[in-house]
């Protein structure tokens, strides 16, 4: 929805491995976001990036790691450090801070076993 | 650190019913936005509003935005079961970095 996309829609990893979620665009938007979603909860603040090559810690950046070595992806790596990585994570992207939408990827579903 | 509470937690209505979501900031806020996620899927904007005491309609939907620019709201008339879902609302103090609240889950009884 939108123009973007994550990958994959679910995702099972073993406990003590780093694993990376993938979120592309082709809106050409310069901002882009991860969030954590557990359930019943809203939505908190990962990482940001107002533009290639720079990104801020959100709320609960630690354990994850992030890069924005293109405009139209921002890899999140949920790393062994992440205490309790098991949720659903979202991506989404903005045109500006003059621009009202934050777009949405579809999500995946990472379960730490 | 800034935060924004969202009240009810759940609501059951009957089809037909009314429905409101409330947002509250300990922050003014530069804007808010509105998002509905349905369940099992991603948010989905909904409105922004950005000037104080800022009302707007979207058919059966209407959203309100504090003089004090620290609340909010979100109704809607005569609810179908097509409003099922969750709906967030996310504040900015001016910022690209938006706090979400923590959600209002809507049940539309048929």
């Amino acid at each position: 929805d939108g123009g973007i996309t994550q990958s994959p829609k679910y995702l099972f990893r073993k406990e003590g491995q780093n694993v990376t979620l993938s979120c592309e665009q082709n809106l050409n938007h310069d901002a882009m976001y991860w969030y954590r979603q557990d359930p019943g909860q809203g939505l908190r603040l990962i990482y940001y990036s107002q533009i290639v090559n720079d990104f801020q810690k959100g709320d609960i950046a630690e354990g994850y790691s992030v890069s924005r070595e293109k405009k139209e992806s921002f890899p999140l790596t949920v790393t062994s450090a992440q205490k309790n990585p098991t949720a659903f994570y979202l991506c989404a992207s903005r045109g500006s801070v003059w621009t009202d939408t934050q777009y949405f990827g579809p999500g995946t579903r990472l379960t730490v076993l | 650190g800034q935060q924004v509470m969202q009240i009810p937690q759940y609501q059951h209505v009957q089809e037909g019913e009314d429905f409101t979501t409330y947002c509250n900031s300990s922050t003014t806020l530069s804007n808010i936005q509105w998002y509905k996620q349905r369940p099992g899927g991603h948010p989905v904007f909904l409105i922004q509003l950005v000037k104080s005491g800022e009302v707007k309609k979207q058919k059966r939907l209407t959203f309100q935005f504090g003089e004090a620019k620290k609340n909010s709201s979100l109704h809607i008339t005569a609810t179908q079961t097509t409003d099922v879902g969750t709906y967030f609302c996310a504040g900015s103090s001016g910022t690209y970095k938006y706090i979400f609240g923590t959600g209002t889950r809507l049940k539309v009884l048929a």
